[in-house]
């Protein structure tokens, strides 16, 4: 079974600040790793994603996160909040080599203050 | 541009009504899944399908069925719907294997039973 964990449903930060979402994953099998986003009235939208290899994975954006093992984290962070950056962020994972059910996250509503 | 297309972006209807969600993808996929997506709760998964006539009952299924005769066309049935079925629901597909592909979002409805 696998599970994933956001810590803090809302994070504000200024614009040009760095941005850090936090995201801790749960799996009893080496995991494939996301990152959602979500704008106001809108589906999601794939951001990044962690398969094998480099464990550091850019994205759309500007955004990238880092997959640390041994601290079964996924932090997506950015080094200059834009105010387009505004949304909702989902963390998720699901298990390599079997069913292709993904489980989300709660969710983190990012605010950028100008 | 692929695309999962919801039929309605807003949809009210009465308690008890049986209600229709329609979902189509034009990307050939073999999966495709029924999301609901409340405020606090995250993303939870309601039904998926791996394939043509195939179900599958996700974490949620109670008071839902799905339906899917083609291979691009995903239904989601609320059988006799109730007002806690007020939701944000998610259509997604994906083509395996998921950690390369990730889902695809269609753009949600938003639904409210009273």
């Amino acid at each position: 079974a696998q599970s994933v964990t956001q810590l803090g449903s809302h994070v504000s930060v200024s614009e040009g600040a760095l941005v850090l979402l936090r995201c801790n994953y749960s799996s009893s099998v080496p995991p494939y790793l996301f990152w959602y986003v979500q704008y106001p009235n809108q589906g999601l939208q794939l951001l990044l994603k962690y398969t094998t290899g480099a464990t550091l994975v850019k994205g759309i954006n500007g955004f990238e996160a880092e997959f640390k093992k041994s601290e079964t984290s996924f932090h997506l962070t950015k080094p200059s909040a834009h105010m387009s950056d505004a949304a909702e962020y989902f963390c998720a994972v699901t298990l390599t080599g079997g069913y292709q059910k993904v489980t989300f996250g709660i969710g983190t509503k990012l605010q950028v203050i100008p | 541009d692929v695309k999962v297309t919801q039929s309605s972006r807003y949809l009210v209807k009465r308690t008890g009504e049986k209600v229709f969600l329609e979902c189509v993808q034009d990307m050939d996929h073999e999966n495709m899944f029924w999301y609901r997506q409340d405020p606090g709760l995250g993303l939870r998964l309601i039904y998926f399908s791996y394939d043509v006539k195939m179900k599958e009952k996700g974490d949620i299924p109670e008071g839902y069925s799905v339906s899917r005769e083609k291979k691009e066309r995903f239904s989601l049935i609320l059988e006799s719907a109730s007002t806690n079925q007020t939701s944000m629901y998610l259509c997604a597909s994906s083509s395996p294997p998921l950690g390369e592909n990730g889902y695809t979002f269609g753009s949600g409805t938003r639904l409210t039973v009273v």
